[in-house]
């Protein structure tokens, strides 16, 4: 079965760039999204289709998607993005989440 | 407003069956392709079901045979009938709408707020 690999914690400082990987075999030739879910709440889209971000996300999230790694970048991180991150792979075969990332905000 | 909303939650043994329901409100269910995910304590989140709009359904391999997914369109909505249920089963449930058409995906966009299974004797 496909699985994808994400690191388990990602530390950051307020203001400074924070990197979450998914790791999965050629996840490039897949749809890669992003949700973002805090404590006690349901998840919330923050990227789709690799890159895209959806109506009243902020700017500060990004994403991108190539070879066998996708990746979600917060520019400017604040505290109020500390949560659990999940990455998502879709095709018209696969549709699986990955482990999951928890952001700290130091 | 766009909005889902789960019920049918509960404590349920070893063995038994129970049904999810989940209402939307705000969009037509039939015509966008909805999913259950869930989300066992402390866990990640699990893709469990699917249903396109003309109709065809998916299941993980770990529900397979035991959960079916259905929708009644009059009462637009999305259902999940989960039969011979295991301890493992135990997780916050969350219906979802995608965004999938001409080949692309767009991404779980509308989420509910989830209904608890308990599987335990």
């Amino acid at each position: 079965s496909y699985e994808l690999t994400q690191p388990p914690s990602v530390s950051v400082s307020p203001g400074q760039t924070a990197s979450i990987t998914c790791s999965g075999d050629i996840l490039g030739d897949k749809y890669a999204c992003w949700y973002q879910q805090k404590p006690g709440q349901s998840p919330v889209l923050v990227i789709y289709q690799d890159n895209k971000r959806p109506s009243g996300i902020p700017e500060r999230f990004s994403g991108s998607n190539s070879g066998s790694t996708a990746t979600l970048t917060i520019s400017g991180t604040q505290a109020m993005d500390e949560a659990e991150y999940y990455c998502q792979a879709w095709d018209s075969s696969t549709q699986v989440f990955g482990t999951g990332t928890k952001v700290t905000v130091l | 407003e766009v909005q889902l909303v789960e019920s049918g939650g509960g404590l349920v043994q070893p063995g038994g069956s129970l049904r999810l329901s989940c209402t939307a409100s705000g969009f037509t269910v039939s015509r966008n392709y909805m999913s259950w995910v869930r989300q066992a304590p402390g866990k990640g989140l699990e893709w469990v079901s699917g249903i396109y709009s003309g109709g065809s359904t998916y299941h993980a391999d770990s529900v397979k045979g035991r959960f079916t997914i259905s929708r009644d369109n009059s009462k637009n909505t999305l259902y999940l009938q989960m039969d011979s249920l295991r301890a493992e089963d135990t997780a916050v449930y969350y219906c979802a709408r995608e965004g999938v058409g001409y080949g692309i995906y767009y991404g779980m966009d509308v989420w509910g707020q989830g209904t608890t299974v308990t599987v335990s004797s």
